[in-house]
């Protein structure tokens, strides 16, 4: 019963290329999350996933990133032309829901990819 | 909306001393809320969890109670060691398609 598995663990990346991180939930998780993480500072909202459907994307950058998690497959998050402030780990999450008489479940976390822009 | 907030940090400690890490939230509902930890280069690793008012969520010594009429949901620990130096995160939830609040993390470090 693998957890969530992000890879790569670590991309370096040149000003202008594009990132790709992918992250395979945990089996029988329908349910996506994507946070930044910057160096002493806090975990920062950005995506939040159902399979085939963007449920918030309120912390998502308006240019450069996207995100999708297709019916088959890990869940993509994309840095299109990445700059050196796009430098940061990132981790993804999965979750399964259940009702609310049942209390909303947890979210179980990767080990994250640190992408470092040179 | 929604939010989740912590003490301010970060936090150090003897082996032995009383941990308490305050976290309080606000939100609509009534959410299910916890507690993450998360050691050096590592992702966050689910502490503690409580679902409902008044459940006592507890794991490696560690205990939190959810207190609806406090909107709290401090983490204490009776006895801390050195392998608990990690950074500690409050996090609530609150409906189907409401995301994953964090606080903003502590840091904690205990000496020998």
């Amino acid at each position: 019963n693998a957890g969530v598995m992000q890879n790569p663990r670590h991309l370096v990346r040149r000003r202008g290329q594009e990132a790709r991180l992918r992250c395979s939930p945990m089996k029988g998780h329908s349910h996506v999350y994507w946070y930044r993480q910057l160096p002493e500072e806090g975990l920062k909202f950005m995506v939040y996933l159902q399979k085939e459907n963007i449920i918030d994307e309120s912390g998502m950058p308006k240019e450069r990133f996207s995100a999708e998690f297709p019916k088959e497959g890990p869940s993509i998050l994309r840095i299109q032309q990445v700059v050196r402030g796009d430098s940061a780990a990132y981790f993804c999450a999965s979750s399964h829901r259940l009702g609310q008489g049942v209390g909303w479940t947890e979210a179980f976390f990767g080990q994250g990819t640190r992408l470092t822009v040179v | 909306g929604n939010s989740v907030t912590q003490m301010e940090g970060p936090v150090t400690l003897s082996e032995e001393a009383f941990l308490t890490i305050n976290c309080t939230y606000t939100a609509t509902g009534y959410p299910s809320l916890f507690w993450y930890v998360q050691y050096p280069g590592e992702g966050l690793q689910l502490l503690l969890k409580a679902t409902k008012a008044d459940d006592k969520g507890s794991n490696k010594g560690f205990e939190a109670t959810y207190r609806k009429e406090t909107t709290s949901f401090h983490l204490e620990k009776g006895s801390v060691q050195v392998s608990d130096s990690a950074v500690y995160f409050c996090a609530g939830i609150t409906g189907a398609n409401s995301k994953l609040t964090f606080g903003k993390g502590i840091t904690l470090s205990v000496r020998p």
